[in-house]
């Protein structure tokens, strides 16, 4: 079975600054897909950034970018600038495409960010 | 706001009891995907319908049972209800059953918070 781990429970960040946010995953398939999602208070899932697998091209957008290594099974997530409506949950997720369908997204625990004025 | 819709958004109920979490996906989406965000478990991929046709199924408990209707809006059945089924539970839809490239995103509702007491 998938699995992701993110091993920062909580990140804290002053404003303005970069911040990197880690995630590895295990797994024995060649082409998949991964995921950045946000949950700030409001509970709300947003995605924040996704990478084809078959990519070798880091995925970026805007103030967000990864560094996906794909023998080290690692896709961490770089926050330059940080902002005060960034401090929320991050959550790292796989998903494979079996062919039926989309299999559901494996959530990683999440790493709490908290952003320091 | 994403456009999937989530009903009722806050439930209370005993233990022993049978409730239904509703959900209306974004306009066109015919994929429809359950969560369940659980102290305990974390982010739990349940169950993945496609046009009415179950997908994928995660750890979706045998007390659990969902459907998709033919008007795309889908219901997630939890029955002999426990304190542990106490979740977070979401719904999120996407545009196909295939890859979760660029073009087939998943959107994620709000919720619905489940308090089994």
């Amino acid at each position: 079975a998938q699995t992701v781990t993110q091993s920062q429970p909580e990140m804290s960040v002053q404003e303005a600054e970069t911040v990197t946010l880690s995630c590895t995953y295990d797994t024995s398939e060649s082409d998949y897909y991964l995921f950045w999602y946000k949950q700030p208070p409001s509970r709300q899932m947003i995605l924040v950034i996704r990478q084809e697998a078959y990519k070798q091209q880091n995925a970026t957008e805007n103030r967000f970018s990864v560094n996906f290594q794909k023998a080290a099974k690692s896709f961490s997530l770089k926050i330059s600038d940080s902002q005060l409506g960034d401090a929320a949950m991050y959550f790292c997720a796989y998903n494979v495409y079996s062919g039926g369908g989309a299999d559901g997204l494996t959530f990683g625990k999440g790493t709490h960010l908290i952003i320091q004025p | 706001d994403s456009g999937v819709t989530q009903t009722p958004k806050h439930l209370i109920t005993a233990t022993g009891q049978r409730v239904t979490l509703r959900c209306s996906p974004r306009s066109g989406d015919l994929s429809v995907y359950w969560y369940q965000q659980s102290l305990d478990q974390g982010l739990q991929f349940l169950i993945h319908y496609y046009n009415g046709e179950e997908r994928a199924k995660g750890n979706i408990l045998e007390r659990f049972s969902a459907q998709q209707f033919p008007d795309l809006h889908s219901e997630l059945n939890l029955s002999s209800l426990e304190l542990g089924d106490s979740a977070l539970y979401f719904c999120a839809s996407s545009s196909t059953s295939g890859p979760l490239s660029i073009g087939n995103t998943i959107y994620f509702g709000e919720g619905s918070w489940l308090t089994v007491v």
